[in-house]
């Protein structure tokens, strides 16, 4: 089976700007989840998506959203960036309710200048 | 707030020593335990986790953790270390029945190797 993939795998923005991120999990993965990676704060939970329904969401400004289409993708959004958005932001699916085993996509470096 | 502690940022070993890493969950309930690596430009994948049943689990690669609810904590060992193994480890949690697939991580504990 193919791994997680993410798109795109950099990406340049500067402040102001919006950006959109896309996942897609391992094929019969329903479940999908974000997190982001710095350097200060380490990986931190996003939001969780299964059946195209947010099931849990962490602590994050209302600037970052998300969505599951019915093919089990998923997207995320940031508007207005800041500086401090910059990360690698993580795609991680689980076969069914998470909770169980995640497997992580490469992640998408975006950079904000 | 509901948190994972790694006791060591950065660690340095020869070749063929015994590695333990250290990792504190803050939750009294129900946990599922996890070690995440992060080799050097790849992504994160899994060593091992802990879901119940016997608390020595192992992973790949020779890893072994122990799960001791007392002391809410999960361990990382490996008896001897290689070069191979130079990445970040990371540990994680989730908390509660598992009708949740937040991962609470620790910040990570970066192993370097030496030949």
């Amino acid at each position: 089976k193919a791994g997680v993939t993410q798109t795109p795998r950099y990406l340049i923005k500067t402040r102001g700007q919006q950006v959109t991120l896309s996942c897609s999990p391992i094929s019969g993965h329903r479940s999908v989840s974000w997190y982001q990676q710095t350097p200060g704060q380490g990986l931190q939970f996003l939001f969780e998506y299964f059946s195209e329904t947010q099931r849990n969401k962490g602590n994050f400004p209302g600037r970052f959203s998300g969505r599951q289409f019915s093919n089990s993708r998923s997207e995320m959004n940031v508007s207005t960036l800041e500086l401090g958005d910059s990360a690698l932001y993580l795609c991680a699916s689980s076969p069914g309710l998470a909770g169980t085993l995640q497997y992580f996509g490469p992640g998408t470096r975006l950079t904000v200048l | 707030a509901q948190s994972v502690s790694q006791h060591n940022h950065h660690v340095i070993l020869s070749e063929a020593a015994s590695l333990e890493l250290g990792c504190n969950y803050s939750y009294g309930g129900t946990v599922n335990l996890f070690w995440y690596v992060q080799y050097p430009g790849q992504h994160l994948q899994l060593l091992l986790k802990y879901f119940s049943g016997d608390p020595l689990v192992k992973g790949i690669k020779g890893f072994e953790a122990e799960f001791i609810k007392s002391k809410f904590s999960f361990n990382l060992r490996k008896p001897s270390v290689q070069w191979s193994d130079t990445a970040e480890y990371f540990c994680a949690v989730i908390h509660g029945s598992g009708n949740t697939g937040k991962l609470i991580f620790g910040q990570g504990t970066t192993l370097q190797v030496k030949p």
